[in-house]
C-alpha cells in the first residue's frame, strides 16, 4: 500500500520556537508538497520540491522554508511560530507530473500558544 | 497564477437525491481538474479526474463535466448515501505542471 508518513499527528509549540515537520513517503516518487488547510480556505500551496535539494515557493511561503536532502523526506520548518500558523499541514507527493494523483499524508494539526 | 472558486462551501442533501459542486477556473492553459474526498479525520482521496480533451467522465455514482469555453467543471453525486459525507476538494492543474491549485472545499453532508 502506498504510503506518505507525517511525523506527529497533533504537535503544541510555544511562540517563537523553531517546528520541525517531517514527511516521508515510501512510493519512490520525485514531487513532494506541503500544504496548509484551514476551514473556509481549503488548501493553500506552502511549499513543493521536484527534485533532492530542490524547492519551490507555492502560495503562502512566507515564514516557512523547507529541506529535502533525501527523495522521501521532505521537511517543513517553521523557523519561529507564530500563533496565525496554528493549522493542520498536510504533506503530498506524486509521480512527476501531478496529473498522476497526489497521495496525501494523514495531516499534523498544529497549535501555536 | 491559478484561482479556483469551489461553490457550494455546505451543501446538505436528503440520502438518495443528488448533489452537484461546482469550480470555476482563470487559467484557460489548465487541463487536468481531479477531485478529492476528505472524509472526517482522513486523509484527503483522489475519486475522479478529467481532462481537458473530455467532456464528461462517470464512475458508477460520480461523474465530472467539464465546460473548458466556460472555465468551470462540476461533480455530481446521484443517489447519495450517509457515506458519502465529507469534504469534497476540486483542484487544477497544468499537465505538464508539477503542482496543482486547490479550491477551497464543500462539506457535503447526507441526511438519512
Amino acid at each position: 500500500d502506498v504510503k506518505v508518513t507525517q511525523s506527529s499527528r497533533y504537535l503544541v509549540k510555544r511562540t517563537g520556537e523553531k517546528v520541525f515537520l517531517e514527511c516521508v513517503q515510501d512510493m519512490d516518487h520525485e514531487n513532494m508538497f506541503w500544504y496548509r488547510q484551514d476551514p473556509g480556505l481549503g488548501l493553500r500551496l506552502i511549499y513543493f520540491s521536484y527534485d533532492v535539494k530542490m524547492k519551490e515557493k507555492g502560495d503562502i511561503p512566507e515564514g516557512y522554508s523547507v529541506s529535502r536532502e533525501k527523495k522521501e523526506r521532505f521537511s517543513l520548518i517553521l523557523e519561529s511560530a507564530s500563533t496565525n500558523q496554528t493549522s493542520m499541514y498536510l504533506c503530498a507527493s506524486s509521480l512527476r507530473r501531478a496529473t498522476y494523483g497526489y497521495t496525501f499524508g494523514s495531516g499534523t494539526r498544529l497549535t501555536v500558544v | 497564477g491559478e484561482n479556483v472558486e469551489q461553490h457550494p462551501s455546505t451543501l446538505s442533501v436528503q440520502e438518495g437525491d443528488s448533489a452537484v459542486i461546482k469550480c470555476t477556473y482563470s487559467d484557460s492553459a489548465s487541463n487536468y481538474f481531479p477531485w478529492y474526498k476528505q472524509e472526517l479525520g482522513k486523509r484527503p482521496q483522489l475519486i475522479i479526474d478529467i481532462r481537458s480533451n473530455v467532456g464528461e467522465k462517470k464512475d458508477q455514482r460520480i461523474a465530472v463535466t467539464l465546460n473548458k469555453t466556460a472555465k468551470h467543471f462540476s461533480l455530481h453525486i446521484t443517489e447519495t448515501q450517509p457515506e458519502d459525507s465529507a469534504v469534497y476538494f476540486c483542484a487544477v492543474t497544468l499537465y505538464n505542471n508539477n503542482d496543482m491549485r486547490f479550491g477551497a472545499g464543500t462539506r457535503l453532508t447526507v441526511k438519512p
